[in-house]
């Protein structure tokens, strides 16, 4: 029988427009936070990142919120361009004994209309 | 930085056959992991390496995948025999030492029919 896919939620904008992308993480432990960019037929590629010490890290056009107390991460990005168009990972980042180990959520899609 | 290196970019193969994808890691980098993204489960760890030995291989799918890293610049992916639903795109990531980061290479789309 024909599969479902995995539905990725999608964030359509307006060229020009603030984008904001969510992200619910899992381990209250994670202290480390990754957000990545994947194009279409690439890897992901690292955008930014934040520590748990901090609650938002501001680039030039990217700025990231982290709330830990209720174990939310978003990603804003100002004046949306179409090449922003890609589906946007969080990752999450734990130490343990072996080292690091970085957990991936489902991603979300953003479409830039022109 | 020629960035991670990853072969073949595309693999088509009939079911049962051996399949084998390939890893350069980024010179100095001394984590190695294996990925596989699917529509269906997402990006998905299948195994990690720190310092050439494998740490954690839980996400191995079953016996049929086995993955090597015989010295610091080259890991390789196995699965045989191959089935169709091991169709995906197989990502090969690497990072320095105690940081999360991870590079990812370009991936290798595999086929299996």
């Amino acid at each position: 029988g024909e599969s479902v896919g995995l539905h990725l939620p999608t964030l359509s904008v307006q060229e020009g427009d603030n984008s904001i992308i969510n992200c619910a993480y899992s381990n209250s432990a994670s202290d480390y936070f990754i957000w990545y960019k994947q194009e279409s037929g690439k890897g992901p590629q690292f955008i930014t990142d934040i520590r748990s010490n901090m609650d938002k890290r501001q680039g030039q056009r990217v700025t990231v919120l982290l709330n830990k107390t209720v174990k939310h991460l978003s990603l804003q990005i100002a004046a949306t361009q179409p090449g922003d168009s890609a589906v946007y990972f969080c990752a999450e980042n734990m130490e343990y004994n072996a080292g690091n180990m970085l957990t991936f959520g489902g991603g979300t899609r953003l479409m830039v209309k022109p | 930085d020629a960035g991670v290196i990853q072969s073949p970019r595309h693999e088509v193969t009939e079911m049962g056959q051996e399949v084998t994808l390939r890893c350069k890691p980024i010179s100095g980098h001394n984590s190695l992991f294996w990925y596989r993204q699917t529509m269906m489960r997402g990006l998905e760890l299948l195994i990690y390496f720190n310092n050439n030995v494998p740490i954690d291989d839980s996400g191995m799918p079953e016996d049929r995948f086995s993955a090597k890293m015989p010295n610091a610049s080259f890991s390789t992916l196995k699965i045989q025999p191959s089935e169709p639903r091991d169709s995906a795109v197989y990502f090969c990531a690497s990072s320095p030492t105690n940081t999360g980061e991870l590079f990812f290479g370009e991936g290798s789309r595999l086929t299996v029919l």
